[in-house]
């Protein structure tokens, strides 16, 4: 079984460029959620995809938009980005039940400058 | 929408004693009540969770209360090592599948 993975690790962009952050599922999962964690807080849920369609939106403005692939692969992309988008980016696979475990991945870390 | 608080922000133990962590929760529909260990440069592992028809959950040297009347729930980790040393997030859900999360605590055992 293969756990959750994302891509790149690191990423350092310049304000107002565009980003696209990669989460692939851990196998048997059908659900990714992305999660924006600022320096010493809890991550913040952004949204969720299922069967290839969000599913659930946090407090995040349209700019932070999303994919999710037949594999259940899924891109997270950010446009227009701002010095306050420097995070780390957690996408979580799950298998939709409504009170579902998820597994986090290892995060990438965005800085903006 | 969900508030989820989670208190004292540091917590400092000695090498096989006890630590408790608590968390409170202000949506009552909330259902799910996973706890995430998060070590540096790593994403969070989720090491236990209870839902909110059991009152009681436990794993080896780690356990997870609820009241749902009081709307708290925390989690107890016996004979600490110095591995366990991280920060440990609460976090609750409804039905939709959206985690809401506590600020995290730093867990220092100490050797």
């Amino acid at each position: 079984e293969t756990g959750v993975t994302q891509s790149p690790t690191h990423l350092i962009k310049t304000r107002g460029q565009q980003v696209t952050l990669r989460c692939s599922s851990q196998s048997g999962h059908n659900t990714v959620s992305w999660y924006q964690q600022a320096l010493g807080q809890g991550p913040q849920f952004i949204f969720q995809y299922y069967r290839e369609e969000e599913n659930g939106r946090g407090n995040f403005p349209p700019r932070f938009s999303g994919l999710q692939f037949p594999n259940y692969s899924s891109e997270l992309n950010v446009n227009a980005l701002e010095l306050d988008d420097s995070a780390l980016y957690l996408c979580a696979s799950s298998f939709y039940r409504g009170d579902d475990e998820q597994y986090f991945g290892p995060g990438t870390r965005l800085t903006v400058t | 929408g969900e508030n989820v608080e989670q208190h004292p922000s540091t917590l400092s133990v000695q090498e096989g004693d006890s630590a408790v962590i608590k968390c409170t929760y202000s949506d009552s529909a909330s259902n799910y009540f996973p706890w995430y260990k998060q070590e540096l440069g790593k994403g969070p592992q989720l090491i236990i969770d209870i839902r909110s028809n059991v009152g009681e959950k436990k794993d080896q040297r780690i356990a997870v209360t609820l009241n749902k009347t009081a709307k708290h729930f925390s989690l107890h980790i016996t004979e600490t090592q110095p591995e366990d040393s991280a920060v440990y997030f609460c976090a609750a859900t409804g039905a939709n599948s959206k985690l809401t999360f506590g600020k995290g605590i730093t867990l220092s055992v100490r050797p």
